[in-house]
């Protein structure tokens, strides 16, 4: 099983600022990575697949980067609703798995 | 725009089956190019990977899982089910449907809490 260990648990940042969350594999993935966001008392919503394909309807503040072990979701700048915990999940290997979530707190 | 609910009993005793119906409306659950899964998320914590099933039966599922888990589908209902035996506490959790493209989740329903206790 493929292990996704995301960095760091918890950000906390200012709206406006630039937010840059870690997703790394324990083996590679090769591009198949994707990351979802979560508010709470919701379903997660897929933002990002392939690593740098962004979903239907997702700004294009959301990007996403990176390739084998090391990916990358990056929002340019905060906006208030992007305050929420965002996963990674891979679909290289069965099982697919998520990794434990990254929480984007308000400084 | 498609619809995935998620319905079922809120309350399972431990030892018993749990039992969960996925209803899509908006689409049709017979496709060639989707999937039909299930995942899990215990209170405060991350997303597990249940399983999924195809249209006509083909079915994957969680090893760490898979001794207790069946997933089955009704296309005359456009529904599809999740059976989990020989419950215990933690297996509490919100359990959420989906629809899987290539194996990614573009569509959820809004899931429902499951809590095991006697």
């Amino acid at each position: 099983e493929i292990v996704l260990t995301q960095s760091p648990a918890t950000l906390s940042l200012s709206p406006g600022e630039r937010a840059t969350l870690s997703c790394r594999a324990s083996q590679s993935v090769s591009n198949y990575l994707a990351w979802y966001q979560q508010k709470p008392g919701q379903a997660p919503r897929l933002l990002i697949y392939d690593a740098s394909n962004r979903a239907t309807g997702v700004p294009a503040r959301f990007s996403g980067s990176g390739s084998g072990t090391d990916f990358a979701l990056t929002i340019s700048s905060l906006e208030p609703e992007d305050f929420a915990v965002y996963y990674c999940q891979q679909r290289s290997s069965w099982p697919l798995t998520f990794g434990q979530g990254t929480k984007v707190e308000i400084k | 725009q498609l619809q995935l609910q998620e319905s079922g009993p809120g309350l399972v005793k431990p030892s018993e089956t749990l039992s969960l119906t996925c209803t899509v409306s908006g689409g049709s659950i017979i496709s060639s190019t989707h999937y039909w899964g299930w995942i899990r998320q215990p209170p405060g914590k991350g997303l597990e990977y249940i399983g999924s099933m195809y249209f006509y039966g083909t079915t994957y599922y969680n090893p760490s899982l898979k001794s207790r888990v069946t997933i089955s589908v009704d296309t005359s209902k456009n529904q599809f089910s999740l059976k989990l035996n020989s419950v215990t506490a933690s297996d509490t959790a919100v359990y959420y449907c989906a629809r899987q493209f290539k194996d990614w989740f573009d569509s959820w329903g809004q899931g429902t809490l499951v809590t095991v206790s006697s």
